[in-house]
């Protein structure tokens, strides 16, 4: 069972970059899969950010495209989330995620534990 | 607002039986298959239901899932109390270009 971490800075200033990293583990080749980031403000519901797919292309939720960056380093079994000019409303949990997808399928099997990350001066 | 739509609430009593829905649209739900997700209090979401109706390993078969067009239910028999959590309807949409997430349904075994 392939299991995923979060980590990164639990407080980020207004208009400065969000960076979160997700480490993989128990999986083979970070490679062989989509990963994605997901993520949850207090109290509600739960939001796609983006995800990543095996051949290093990205898709973003158009509302947050010009703001994100989502790469992968797989030496280090590692992706990356990248959220630019952050501001209150991008408070939130952040969880990362395998994505699978393929032919019209698209689910999230396994999920990191999630970080809280708050913006705020 | 969210792409696809979900009851906010829905509740019954213990042992009855519930439905959740989802309604998209043919870009979405229409063209792609969905996928469900129960997210207990407090933590991380759980996949339910993946391909409209397929059970991960380990979800018993209480949880069912169908679709039908552009529209998708959550069946769940025999609730408990322990089933008290906040669902959530997922798929891809093939216009936008991205995943989408159904607002949430807060389920309450009364």
């Amino acid at each position: 069972q392939v299991q995923l971490q979060e980590s990164g800075p639990g407080l980020v200033k207004p208009a400065e970059t969000l960076s979160l990293t997700c480490t993989v583990s128990d999986y083979p080749n970070i490679r062989g899969s989509w990963w994605g980031w997901i993520r949850q403000p207090p109290g509600k519901g739960l939001e796609w950010i983006g995800s990543i797919d095996n051949s290093g292309s990205t898709y973003y939720n158009p509302s947050l495209r010009s703001r994100v960056t989502i790469s992968v380093d797989t030496s280090k079994k590692q992706f990356s989330l990248n959220l630019s000019s952050v501001t209150a409303a991008d408070t939130a949990v952040y969880f990362c995620a395998r994505h699978l997808m393929f032919r019209g399928v698209t689910y999230f099997d396994s999920w990191g534990q999630g970080t809280l990350v708050t913006v705020s001066s | 607002q969210s792409v696809l739509t979900q009851p906010p609430s829905v509740s019954a009593a213990p042992g009855q039986k519930v439905t959740i829905s989802c309604s998209g649209s043919t870009s979405n739900i229409g063209n792609n298959y969905i996928s469900w997700y129960r997210q207990l209090p407090g933590t991380v979401p759980k996949l339910l239901i993946y391909e409209n109706s397929k059970r991960p390993s380990g979800i018993p078969d209480r949880f069912s899932g169908s679709k039908s067009g552009t529209s998708a239910t959550l069946d769940i028999t025999g609730l408990q109390t322990g089933d008290e959590a906040d669902y959530y309807c997922g798929t891809w949409d093939s216009s936008l270009i991205a995943g989408v997430f159904g607002g949430g349904t807060k389920l309450t075994v009364l």
